[in-house]
């Protein structure tokens, strides 16, 4: 069964840093890129960040650019997503998705994501 | 990137339809074919409906149905069920690694 589970969420004070998993299961890893989602609470669904198959391309929304950053260890089927100088606006449930289709595919960083976990809560609060 | 945006809520009775529409831009909705749609139930992972415009998921029930006209997107829900009730949303890529998701709709089932 295709699966991601999140974890590492938890209340942090403005500032401060919190890593998040994702780990992957029920596919093969290494052929997907993987995308971060947030939902702030009573908010849309906002891209936060993605990473190539390989780890070696990251992108960001402007709203994290400079602060967050991305790795991924392929042999553990997990992507870290390392948030550093958190702020309020911060908060909210994050996910991990898959892309729709592998890194064989053009299209593999436009389609959308077809898998998601069920989210991991960040609160960024003094 | 601007959100894509969509009605806060529509409603309707059992076997009524409803439409969720997704307003976006030439840069977004309108130039790319990637559009998807997802339903969420609360604290349950977001589930893909709809891919590539218009094209069904294997095993999702061909109640769900969808377009694209200009910049706008629409998902159609047939023949409404209970279980139908959750948060509907919608999603474009945007161009140069930009990913735009819509507002979210809650779909209720009177």
């Amino acid at each position: 069964q295709v699966q991601l589970v999140e974890s590492g969420g938890g209340v942090v004070q403005p500032g401060r840093s919190l890593r998040l998993s994702c780990a992957a299961s029920g596919f093969t890893f290494i052929d997907y890129a993987i995308h971060w989602v947030r939902q702030p609470p009573g908010k849309g669904l906002e891209w936060v960040a993605l990473t190539s198959f390989d780890g070696g391309n990251h992108y960001f929304a402007d709203s994290v650019k400079g602060r967050f950053t991305l790795s991924r260890d392929n042999s553990k089927n997990t992507v870290f997503l390392q948030m550093n100088s958190l702020r309020p606006e911060d908060s909210g449930l994050y996910f991990c998705a898959k892309p729709q289709h592998p890194r064989y595919s053009s299209t593999w960083y436009m389609v959308g994501v077809d898998i998601w976990g069920p989210g991991t809560m960040v609160t960024v609060s003094s | 990137q601007s959100a894509l945006t969509q009605p806060r809520s529509v409603s309707g009775s059992p076997g009524q339809s409803v439409t969720i529409s997704c307003a976006g831009t030439s840069s977004d909705v309108g130039r790319y074919d990637y559009v998807s749609w997802y339903q969420h139930h609360p604290d349950r992972a977001p589930k893909l409906i709809i891919r590539d415009v218009d094209k069904r998921p294997s095993g999702v029930p061909d109640r769900f149905s969808a377009s694209k006209s200009g910049n706008t997107a629409s998902l159609t829900i047939s023949g409404l069920q209970a279980g139908d009730e959750a948060d509907y949303f919608c999603y474009s890529y945007a161009g140069n690694y930009i990913y735009v998701f819509g507002t979210g709709t809650k779909v209720t089932v009177l």
